[in-house]
């Protein structure tokens, strides 16, 4: 199974600066089988970005992605007010075992 | 409007069952791979079960494997999630979520959630 871990565990932006999360894997990435999730309180995930770096429908393109292998990145460019929520990344290269990063807490300085 | 709506939670006790169901409606159900995905509370999304559009293809955590069943009814645009020999780890909210391809184990990728049903499980 592959273990994703993000960092930082919580990272603390004002609006209109550019955030930067991380997410490694414990072992290489099937074909850039990596999504990005956001999720605010009270509220199911919603799907950002797939393939390390698409956007998913009607995401803004301040949402960014890269990376390959074992070390992903997801940037959201001039933050938002409604973009501070907890960021989760999920790898789908090696079913049946999908897995979930533990979560960036992306909260307002 | 593309929608999933999960049902079925609520208190069952250690070693009982509970079956879970989630409704879709505003996009064609028998065309896509169907998940089931947990949060406990205050914690992070845990992928629990995939099923592909005909049932062909299904996968499981290893945190559930023997314990629960994932099905689907095409004909009632409806997934479900059997769930016995529960255990206190098991309590959480679990979504019902939308794959983007039809087959599970392809690029399991989850487009569209519902709200979720809780399980609480408690003597």
């Amino acid at each position: 199974e592959i273990v994703l871990t993000q960092s930082p565990g919580t990272l603390s932006l004002s609006p209109g600066e550019r955030a930067t999360l991380s997410c490694r894997a414990s072992q290489s990435v099937i074909s850039t089988y990596l999504a990005w999730y956001q999720q605010k309180p009270g509220q199911a995930p919603r799907l950002l970005l797939y393939g390390a770096s698409s956007r998913a429908t009607g995401i803004p393109d301040r949402f960014s992605g890269s990376g390959s292998g074992t070390d992903f990145t997801l940037t959201i460019s001039g933050l938002e007010p409604e973009d501070f929520a907890v960021y989760y990344c999920q790898q789908y290269g090696s079913s049946p075992a999908i897995t979930f990063g533990q979560g960036t807490r992306l909260e307002i300085k | 409007e593309v929608q999933l709506v999960e049902s079925g939670g609520g208190l069952a006790q250690p070693g009982r069952s509970l079956r879970l169901s989630c409704a879709a409606s505003g996009f064609t159900f028998d065309d896509y791979a169907m998940h089931w995905v947990r949060q406990a509370p205050g914690k992070g999304l845990e992928w629990v079960s995939g099923i592909s559009w005909n049932s062909n293809s299904i996968g499981y955590a290893d945190s559930v494997k023997g314990r629960f069943t994932i099905s689907r009814d095409n004909a009632k645009n409806s997934l479900y999630l059997q769930m016995s020999s529960l255990r206190a780890e098991d309590m959480a909210l679990y979504y019902c979520a939308k794959d983007v391809t039809p087959n599970y184990g392809d690029r399991d990728v989850f487009d569209v959630w519902g709200q979720g049903t809780m399980v609480t499980v408690s003597s």
